[in-house]
């Protein structure tokens, strides 16, 4: 059972554009969600977090949104760069108890920015 | 600071053989927890641990163990190698494990043949 889903593999979008990556999570325990972008070959990288406290969290380009009622979450890049180009995670854990000490992950989507 | 390290970086084992994977946390970081990740499925916890104590452990049969050392270095072991193993193991430390912590180590890429 999937408790985490990223339900597009893969998305295409212009350079200068908004990229808009979704989730869906199951388990209500879930209270912080995270975003990891990650290259071929390499590790993920943490990109941006949000708290079930709130709504809404931006860090430059990125903007995570959070609808709890909904078990959803978003990510807005804009404007979307090449370098962008990676596969991004979606992650949920239970910072309050339940599965803590542990992430879980969606099977993440392919963004491609073009040029 | 220097990151999380992975050893070895490739790996290619027999079918039946079994494996040791290293990882080497940031310095001060107590937690150290493993993943697989396959291209189908994403990436999978496999186990946590702090200052030697296994705290968590995922859904993966008994030929998966790790263990943590004392300078909160972390191996991973996989017995009796399947095809299926073949996957991309990434270690991740933390300060105490919590999920805001985590920074990802670039992984090892096992082929199982």
């Amino acid at each position: 059972d999937q408790q985490v889903k990223q339900n597009s593999p893969s998305l295409s979008v212009q350079e200068g554009r908004i990229s808009i990556l979704n989730c869906d999570y199951t388990n209500s325990m879930f209270d912080y969600f995270l975003w990891y972008k990650k290259y071929p070959a390499e590790g993920p990288t943490f990109l941006i977090s949000i708290s079930s406290i709130k709504d809404k969290n931006e860090d430059g380009r990125f903007t995570v949104f959070l609808n709890k009622s909904a078990k959803h979450l978003s990510l807005h890049i804009v404007p979307s760069q090449p370098g962008d180009s990676a596969v991004y995670f979606c992650a949920a854990s239970a910072l309050s108890g339940g599965s803590n000490y542990k992430l879980t992950f969606g099977k993440g989507t392919l963004l491609t920015v073009n040029p | 600071k220097a990151g999380v390290t992975q050893t070895p970086r490739y790996l290619i084992k027999t079918r039946g053989q079994q494996v040791t994977l290293s990882c080497s946390p940031i310095s001060g970081h107590r937690s150290v927890s493993w993943y697989q990740q396959t291209p189908g499925q994403g990436l999978q916890f496999l186990f946590e641990y702090f200052s030697e104590t296994q705290r968590n452990k995922g859904n993966f049969p008994g030929r998966f163990s790790g263990r943590q050392f004392s300078n909160s270095r972390s191996e991973m072991n996989v017995s009796t190698l399947e095809l299926g193993d073949s996957a991309l193991y990434l270690c991740a430390s933390s300060p105490d494990g919590q999920s805001y912590g985590y920074t990802f180590g670039s992984g090892t890429r096992l082929t199982v043949v």
